[in-house]
């Protein structure tokens, strides 16, 4: 199966400073690759799907960028509500896979 | 507004069952794949169940032959029969729409709020 590689594991930032969450994928997920958010006690929400495109809803402040293996999500200028775990899912491959997960926390 | 609300987790014995159920409302619940996708405590997501509009279904080889998934389209319902259940089936599991069937499958649009599974003797 594809395995997804997130980095940092633990990115920490102040609000209004942009942030960049990486992935890498074992192999070629052409841009078959989304991106969620997830806060404590809450379900997991779709932010990017397809590389770039964002779901319905989703702040333009968010945006993802990438193709084959390496993929990046990027939020412009982070507002308090942006702290969160991200993570990254590839649909290229059967099994669908998750990464990990970047803890992204308040500095 | 699309909504999902789980239901039917709780605590299981080793070697026990659960089923698990899905309403679904507020799009075309007979045209969409639907996923359900599993966290453990404290841990990461993983994909454990997808099915088709017309019932094709596929597993995650941890859950093979051991999960079915069904839905009722009549009812805009989703089910999870787990069967043989392990200690390391313990999660929260999510139920979460995965598209229309002109699509490919293999994302999650909207998702449950969870149900906890708990496997203890």
């Amino acid at each position: 199966e594809t395995v997804l590689t997130q980095s940092p594991a633990t990115l920490s930032l102040s609000p209004g400073e942009r942030a960049t969450l990486s992935c890498r994928a074992s192999q070629s997920v052409i841009t078959y690759l989304a991106w969620y958010q997830q806060k404590p006690g809450q379900a997991p929400r779709l932010l990017i799907y397809d590389g770039s495109n964002r779901a319905t809803g989703i702040p333009a402040r968010f945006s993802g960028s990438g193709s084959g293996t390496d993929f990046a999500l990027t939020i412009s200028s982070l507002e308090p509500e942006d702290f969160a775990v991200y993570y990254c899912q590839q649909r290229s491959n059967w099994p669908p896979t998750f990464g990990q997960g970047t803890r992204l926390e308040i500095k | 507004e699309v909504q999902l609300v789980e239901s039917g987790g709780g605590l299981a014995q080793p070697g026990g069952s659960l089923r698990l159920s899905c309403a679904a409302s507020g799009f075309t619940f007979s045209s969409n794949y639907m996923n359900w996708v599993r966290q453990a405590p404290g841990k990461g997501l993983e994909w454990v169940s997808l099915i088709y509009a017309g019932g094709a279904s596929y597993y995650a080889d941890s859950v093979k032959d051991r999960f079915t998934i069904f839905r009722d389209n009549s009812k805009n319902a989703l089910f999870l029969q787990m069967n043989s259940l392990r200690p390391e089936d313990t999660a929260v599991y999510y139920c979460a729409r995965g598209g229309d069937y002109h699509d490919s499958p293999g994302y999650f649009f909207e998702w449950g709020q969870g149900t906890l599974v708990t496997v203890s003797s």
